[in-house]
């Protein structure tokens, strides 16, 4: 299966801030690369598809680019319903699908 | 408006049988995958498989093969996640979504989740 590996785990921003997350593919995955955002007690929700795409009704502050094994999200002004966990998923390779571990963003 | 409503929490023991729905509703149930993911206590997301209601086609994760059962009945639009015999290590969230067109697409709506805890 393929590995994906996001860093960090784990960071403190402010609103505002500028953030840039990043996932790596233990192999060749194309564009065929989604972010999602999961906040507490709520099922995830689709950012971004083909890398790049911005899924309907997602904000243009957030962006995606990327392909082949390294791919960034990038939260261009953070505001405070951004604080949450996101995931990337390749769905290359199947199966599975496999998702990265996520990358909890939290208030400064 | 395209919507997934996942049946409610449940509490069994280790050895009980359980079998959780996923009813879909806005859209036409059979043109379209449908996946089941695991989140454990804490943790992040897993892929467990995949099925395509209009033929019941599925593809499971190797994680999951021969732990858990996907199945669909088109006639009520509505997937299922089952297991046979629980364990406490199946104590997770679980959550159904669909794809967004074919197998290699991301998944564009998620259902609410359903919290299964299994405990003596």
């Amino acid at each position: 299966a393929i590995r994906m590996t996001q860093s960090p785990s784990s960071f403190s921003a402010s609103t505002g801030d500028r953030v840039t997350i990043t996932c790596r593919a233990s192999q060749g995955i194309s564009s065929y690369l989604a972010w999602y955002q999961q906040k507490p007690g709520k099922a995830p929700k689709l950012l971004i598809y083909a890398a790049s795409t911005l899924q309907s009704g997602v904000p243009s502050r957030f962006s995606g680019s990327g392909s082949g094994t390294d791919f960034t999200l990038t939260i261009s002004c953070l505001q405070s319903e951004d604080f949450a966990t996101y995931y990337c998923q390749q769905y290359y390779s199947y199966p599975p699908y496999t998702f990265g571990q996520g990358t909890k963003l939290e208030i400064k | 408006e395209v919507q997934l409503v996942q049946s409610g929490t449940e509490v069994k023991k280790p050895g009980e049988s359980l079998h959780i729905s996923c009813k879909a509703s806005g859209y036409n149930f059979t043109s379209y995958w449908i996946a089941w993911v695991r989140q454990l206590p804490g943790k992040g997301l897993e892929w467990m498989g995949i099925i395509y209601p209009d033929d019941s086609d599925t593809r499971y994760s190797p994680s999951f093969q021969g732990q858990v059962t996907i199945s669909a009945d088109k006639s009520i639009n509505t997937a299922y996640l089952q297991w046979s015999s629980l364990k406490a290590s199946d104590t997770a969230m679980y959550y159904c979504a669909r794809l967004r067109e074919a197998t290699n697409t991301p998944f564009d709506y998620w259902g609410q989740g359903t919290l299964v805890t299994v405990s003596s």
